[in-house]
């Protein structure tokens, strides 16, 4: 049974560039949401895909937007790259926005370095 | 004020000890409430979810009290490898399920 997979492992960009991030559920989920978190802090959310809508969203800029595809995977893309930008980005799947446990389970992140 | 709150350490503690975390949060709205652990540049991994009624898995126990927004974790007879951070996590279902965060409070036990 295949876990939540994440790609790239680690990425190292420049400022104002853009950045795709990819996500694939665990099997059985058919809900993504990404969080970033910073050295030192826990994971703050960013958004939550659902039915490849945005269901929820947390206090980020524009510059960060998401898709779901059909297979219930997802990508993260953040425009216009910040130095503050760099993070763990943390991508979690469940079954279902309000499924019963609300629980989540995290993929390994992927680590973005810009400079 | 955070929206949960958290101690950060780090404890630390002899293996074998008894150590207790607190967490407290701000949304009386709040549906779910779990404790994650994290290990040191690795993805956060559900520990266990809490209930009102408490819940118990091994070594490990967590309460919830709705009153008094408070969440604990105690850890009895402590491993070496129960060393991590430890993040307090609150779910609140707004038309999706999304997840806050404590900042985590660090572990640490030696010999």
């Amino acid at each position: 049974d295949a876990g939540v997979t994440q790609s790239p492992t680690h990425l190292i960009k420049t400022r104002g560039q853009q950045v795709t991030l990819r996500c694939s559920p665990k099997s059985g989920h058919d809900t993504v949401s990404w969080y970033q978190q910073a050295l030192g802090q826990g994971p703050q959310f960013i958004f939550q895909y659902y039915e490849e809508e945005e269901r929820q969203r947390g206090n980020f800029p524009d510059r960060f937007s998401g898709h779901q595809f059909p297979n219930y995977s997802s990508e993260l893309n953040v425009n216009a790259l910040l130095l503050g930008d760099s993070a763990l980005y943390l991508c979690a799947s469940s079954l279902g926005p309000s499924g019963s446990s609300y629980e989540q389970y995290f993929g390994p992140g992927t680590r973005l370095t810009v400079t | 004020r955070k929206e949960v709150e958290q101690d950060p350490g780090p404890f630390n503690v002899p293996e074998g000890a008894t150590v207790a975390f607190n967490c407290t949060y701000s949304n009386s709205a709040s549906q779910s409430f779990f404790w994650y652990r994290q290990d040191c540049r690795k993805e956060p991994k559900l520990l266990m979810s809490v209930y009102s009624s408490g819940n118990e898995d091994g070594r490990f126990t967590a309460q919830l009290n709705r009153a008094s927004q408070y969440i604990s974790l105690l850890i009895r007879d402590s491993k070496l490898s129960d060393s991590a951070t430890y993040l307090c996590v609150v779910g609140f279902t707004g038309g999706g399920n999304k997840l806050t965060f404590g900042t985590g409070t660090q572990l640490k036990v030696e010999l």
